[in-house]
């Protein structure tokens, strides 16, 4: 069974702070690696996604991705208390034969909570 | 607007009933997905269609059907063999099925049997 692992938190950051979320997987053939905030009660949002190693910014987030590891990170800069969210990781693997059957699979979620 | 919606917003349902959740998109999307969420628990796969017509089983497809007959819509039916149906349900679409595999969430429906 393919594995995605996250800290269930809650992971409690200062207004202003930076926000580390950490994400682990187990299918070294994965490619794709997405991040969605989760309000409670409401639908995953998408946040971002990565593919190449590395990292990649967009505002205040920033992903970062290291395949040798099997590692993938989501940073909040200036975490606002509107960030406090159960935060998603999902890795999409491959699935069967074909080339296109691809497939998210979920973590359980990091609740982040940002303290005024 | 562009968006999925998904209907209704709650329901509840008598043991021994069948159910069916409805879920459209209007962003001309080719895939489309159910996931389940249970409290405390990522999402799980129920079922996904990569096109019209063709629709594949998830991880936990027992005691759930779907059809695809039209692009924009995918409905669930919830059906008394499912044992602990209780949970939220998402729908979810994608432009296409592939290595990117975007997906987007319609609102959900929070399921409670009775």
């Amino acid at each position: 069974q393919k594995e995605v692992e996250q800290n269930s938190g809650p992971l409690s950051v200062p207004e202003g702070a930076i926000a580390s979320l950490n994400c682990t997987y187990s299918d070294r053939g994965s490619q794709s690696f997405f991040w969605y905030r989760q309000y409670s009660g409401k639908s995953p949002e998408l946040i971002m996604f990565i593919y190449s190693n590395g990292d990649k910014e967009d505002g205040r987030f920033t992903a970062q991705l290291n395949k040798a590891s099997q590692y993938v990170s989501l940073l909040i800069r200036d975490s606002q208390p509107s960030d406090s969210a159960t935060y998603l990781c999902a890795v999409n693997e491959l699935r069967g034969s074909g080339g296109s059957n691809y497939k998210l699979t979920f973590g359980k979620g990091t609740l982040l909570t940002v303290n005024p | 607007d562009g968006g999925i919606t998904q209907s209704p917003k709650y329901l509840f349902r008598k043991e021994g009933q069948n159910v069916t959740l409805s879920c459209e998109q209007n962003l001309n999307h080719d895939a489309m997905y159910w996931y389940r969420q249970d409290p405390g628990q990522g999402l799980r796969l129920i079922y996904y269609s990569q096109i019209v017509n063709d629709f594949q089983k998830g991880d936990i497809a027992e005691g759930y059907s779907v059809s695809r007959e039209k692009k924009e819509s995918f409905p669930l039916t919830v059906t008394s063999a499912q044992k602990n149906p209780t949970a939220f349900y998402l729908c979810a679409s994608s432009l296409q099925p592939g290595h990117l595999n975007e997906q987007f969430f319609g609102p959900g429906t929070r399921l409670t049997v009775l």
